[in-house]
């Protein structure tokens, strides 16, 4: 298997654009979640889906942010319009149901608005 | 709701000495998992060790171990016979029982392993 698929891996666009971050999970697997990570922050839950349905968008920083799960197979992560402080690295991560402490993770985007 | 925290932003050790790491988390739970990961620059997520609450004794894989204090929630990571490819972030992370709920992540800690 290829593992979680995450792209961009690195996304440079000016404050103000549209950004729309890709993620393919493992396949057969049922939880799909997004993280952020900054230095200041660590890494956090943004939001998590079950079977292509969110379940917890509570980690969601402000309506610019929307995420998408039209099937089992991908989701995206949208920022519009973009602020520079919105700078991360956006990692997506999948899991069998019951079995969420073996979390496989994609290899990241790096976000940077300018 | 649950939180992790860990104290020490960085960190370093001389290659060859021990370091520990360590994490403290806030849970009303009685099972849980505790994790660690380690991101080296690569960004890849790593887990380094994983313990289950209503375990005792304490994980260890190869030179990592930890320091499980389910009274005191407290969770340390130990690197043995430290390793210049163990320079990376670590972050502990905490998970309920019911293996539905998403990990939550402390801040982290930056280790550097000097020659």
């Amino acid at each position: 298997d290829a593992g979680v698929i995450q792209s961009p891996r690195h996304e440079v666009t000016e404050m103000g654009q549209e950004v729309t971050l890709r993620c393919k999970p493992i396949s057969g697997h049922d939880y799909l979640f997004w993280y952020r990570q900054t230095m200041m922050r660590g890494l956090e839950l943004l939001i998590y889906f079950n079977n292509n349905v969110p379940i917890d968008d509570s980690g969601m920083p402000e309506d610019r942010f929307s995420a998408k799960m039209p099937n089992a197979s991908f989701s995206t992560l949208k920022i519009q319009p973009s602020e520079p402080r919105d700078s991360a690295v956006y990692f997506c991560a999948s899991s069998l149901a019951g079995r969420n402490e073996k979390l496989f993770f994609g290899s990241g985007t790096q976000l940077s608005v300018l | 709701a649950q939180t992790v925290t860990q104290s020490q932003p960085e960190m370093s050790v001389q290659e060859a000495e021990t370091v520990t790491l360590s994490c403290t988390y806030d849970t009303s739970e009685s099972n849980y998992y505790l994790f660690w990961y380690k991101q080296p620059p690569s960004r890849q997520m790593i887990l380094v060790i994983r313990q289950e609450a209503y375990k005792q004794q304490n994980a260890t894989e190869n030179r990592f171990s930890v320091n499980f204090q389910k009274a005191a929630k407290s969770f340390s990571l130990k690197i043995s016979d430290s390793q210049l490819g163990d320079t990376a972030m670590y972050f502990c992370a905490f998970m309920t029982g019911s293996g539905n709920t998403p990990l939550v992540f402390g801040k982290g800690t930056r280790l550097s392993v000097i020659a």
